[in-house]
């Protein structure tokens, strides 16, 4: 079984740039997850795909964040303009929808460098 | 959004002993599930173990075991016979019945000293 595909793995970009990460989840997961990991911390939920609708992005920074999941497939989360504390990885998760005991499995994440 | 503690930064640990991790979590649900995950440095999140709320009896996958304390909002994982592969970052995680949104800890580094 494939796994969750993320790309780029690394991005360096210079602050005000926009970037561009994409995700693909395992086959037949209803619900994507984008995670921002900031070194040194754990995981934050930016925002919940349930298909292609938002379940949950009340931890996303709206003006310079978005994302979207048109198809109820894949996934785009964009930053623009980007800034220096934006600097972290950024993770793409899938999951089951409706099965607790499932867990979410992860990409390898983008590495993202604000300078 | 739901709390994960996890007060412990950094643990080290001598190659084929024992260790704890220590984790809190703050929920009003009665209904939830825990994970506790590893991400080695090439970032991949990898699950450890899952514990049902609603199940007293611990979880144990092999090596790694889990002590929850469902009063006391308290999810500890244990390692035993720590192997060199065990080194990493592990996170405790909290997914709520509604929504299904994971919440993650801080993270504890874990070092196997051979």
């Amino acid at each position: 079984e494939a796994g969750v595909a993320q790309s780029p793995r690394y991005k360096i970009i210079e602050k005000r740039q926009s970037v561009a990460f994409w995700c693909n989840p395992i086959s037949g997961h209803a619900t994507l997850y984008w995670y921002q990991q900031i070194l040194g911390q754990g995981p934050k939920l930016l925002i919940q795909f349930q298909n292609n609708g938002v379940v949950d992005d009340s931890q996303l920074p709206k003006d310079r964040f978005s994302a979207e999941r048109l198809k109820g497939v894949d996934s785009t989360l964009k930053i623009q303009p980007a800034k220096l504390e934006d600097s972290a990885v950024y993770l793409c998760a899938s999951s089951l929808a409706g099965n607790m005991n499932t867990e979410a499995f992860f990409g390898q994440g983008t590495r993202l460098t604000v300078v | 959004a739901q709390t994960v503690t996890q007060s412990q930064p950094e643990m080290s640990v001598q190659e084929a002993e024992t260790v704890t991790l220590s984790c809190t979590y703050d929920t009003s649900e009665s209904d939830y599930y825990l994970f506790w995950y590893k991400q080695p440095p090439s970032r991949q999140m990898i699950l450890v173990i899952r514990q049902e709320a609603y199940k007293q009896q611990n979880a144990t996958e092999n090596r790694f075991s889990v002590n929850f304390q469902k009063a006391a909002k308290s999810f500890s994982l244990k390692i035993s016979d720590s192997q060199l592969g065990d080194a990493a970052m592990y996170f405790c995680a909290y997914r709520r019945n509604t929504g299904n949104q994971f919440y993650f800890g801080t993270g504890t580094s874990l070092t196997v000293i051979p």
